[in-house]
């Protein structure tokens, strides 16, 4: 099993570019969340999904939006890019606690690293 | 804002050394998990304790939780280089379906061979 794994490693935009970040779960997974990683600021959920087709808002999901059109796959876009959205983007997957014992332990991808100029 | 804080941010110690890392919480959780984090890499989980448990061991990592003190701590014994990483606790409230995870910023350890 590959796990949780994400798309691109590595991005490079302008100011105003758009793009998508992938994130592809082979674990069945019903959960599913994107995270961005800033010095000092720790973890920070953008948006999360409880199941194909769901998605809702976390703590910072303004300038992103999101789309679980196949359970696998959670698709993270960036209409308009801005330098304050320069981060490392982490993806992570679970089963919710009623379907794993209580344990809601979250698996996380390897990041996407971007730079916005 | 964060919902678990880790104390300290950075921690320097010797191989074969002990290494305990804190986390204060604010509110009420169900659950407590500890991650770690490899430079450049996502994370991993390391552990869970839920809110009635007092003490976890797996290995060499030893957790407590006071919840009468929103507190709990990570003990890494024998450390190795290997363990070198940045550890994070994630706490989860809420009830019903979606429980609401949050990490703290993290504990940054380094072991010196």
């Amino acid at each position: 099993n590959a796990g949780v794994t994400q798309t691109p490693k590595f991005r490079v935009l302008k100011t105003g570019q758009s793009m998508t970040l992938l994130c592809a779960q082979d674990m069945n997974h019903e959960y599913m969340y994107w995270y961005r990683q800033d010095p000092g600021m720790g973890l920070r959920l953008i948006h999360y999904s409880v199941g194909e087709g769901t998605t809702a808002k976390g703590e910072v999901p303004d300038g992103y939006n999101v789309s679980r059109l196949k359970k696998q796959n959670f698709l993270l876009g960036l209409e308009s890019a801005a330098p304050s959205q320069t981060s490392v983007y982490f993806c992570a997957s679970s089963q919710p606690p009623r379907l794993a014992g209580g344990n809601n332990e979250q698996f996380f991808g390897p990041g996407t690293r971007l730079t916005v100029l | 804002s964060q919902q678990g804080e880790e104390d300290p941010q950075a921690l320097s110690i010797q191989e074969g050394e002990n290494a305990t890392m804190n986390c204060s919480y604010k509110t009420s959780i169900n659950n407590l998990q500890w991650y770690r984090q490899n430079s450049g890499r996502g994370l991993v989980h390391l552990i869970l304790i839920r809110s009635n448990e007092r003490e976890k061991h797996s290995g060499r990592l030893r957790v407590t939780l006071d919840t009468s003190k929103k507190s709990s701590s990570l003990l890494i014994t024998a450390s190795r280089a290997a363990d070198t990483a940045s550890y994070f606790c994630a706490t989860d409230a809420g009830s019903g379906g979606y429980q609401k995870v949050t990490f703290g910023i993290g504990t940054k350890l380094q072991v010196i061979p």
